[in-house]
């Protein structure tokens, strides 16, 4: 069955270094991926998506791109910032699976100042 | 995007009881989801709620532990019953609109403590 794999954590960084959290998936279709952010205390908002090959998402900084060749949609961020601390989790869905996700394990980033 | 609303935000409960979870969606969606995250851990799908007729459960949940109702298209419920410990997590309802668009959309959350 489908699955996705992601980097294991906690990433630790300093403020303003650059983020790479990987997240590869295994998919028997042609699904869309996501990134989805949770921060402390809270529930799961989208940050980006993609839903085909080649696609950059991008929100707040954040980018990701779709690499069909190597079933990868990794996570990247320029300059990070205290208020990025959160749980990252990569998903992905199958296009007639009208919203059913299937997660990563998660990766837990803490922003130092 | 859809704005979903969860109620019990948290709750406490002894072991041997049941809690309702309640999802609100403020708009018509064909898909809605209720999902499974223990703490320290990622989310787990327990089962998709269809309107008008039983939940389809996923691999390891059953009906009689986590019975779910769906009347319309902006309502589910969740049932955690007889809880135990091991039912503390957080719970989370998500909607999504069935077609070409895959995304989903979550709720805050419930997040429950079995004492």
């Amino acid at each position: 069955g489908d699955s996705v794999t992601q980097m294991e954590g906690p990433v630790t960084l300093s403020e303003e270094a650059f983020l790479t959290i990987n997240c590869t998936y295994t998919a028997t279709g042609y699904p869309s991926l996501f990134w989805y952010v949770q921060y402390p205390g809270e529930g799961l908002q989208l940050l980006l998506k993609a839903t085909k090959a080649d696609d950059k998402g991008s929100n707040k900084g954040f980018e990701a791109t779709y690499r069909k060749e190597t079933t990868s949609f990794h996570l990247e961020k320029g300059s990070v910032q205290v208020s990025d601390s959160a749980v990252y989790f990569c998903a992905l869905s199958e296009i007639n699976q009208g919203g059913k996700l299937i997660f990563g394990q998660g990766t837990e980033l803490s922003v130092k100042p | 995007s859809a704005v979903i609303s969860q109620k019990p935000s948290r709750d406490i409960c002894q072991r041997g009881t049941s809690l309702t979870i309640q999802c609100q969606v403020d708009s018509q969606v064909t898909m809605m989801f209720w999902y499974r995250q223990q703490p320290g851990q990622s989310l787990t799908l327990i089962a998709t709620a269809n309107q008008g007729s039983e939940a389809t459960y996923e691999s390891g949940f059953v009906i009689d532990k986590f019975p779910i109702s769906r009347p319309n298209l902006t309502f589910s419920t969740l049932t955690v019953s007889n809880m135990s410990p091991e039912d503390s997590s957080i719970y989370l309802c998500s909607a999504g609109d069935g077609g070409m668009n895959t995304e989903a959309f979550f709720g805050q959350g419930t997040r429950l403590t079995v004492v």
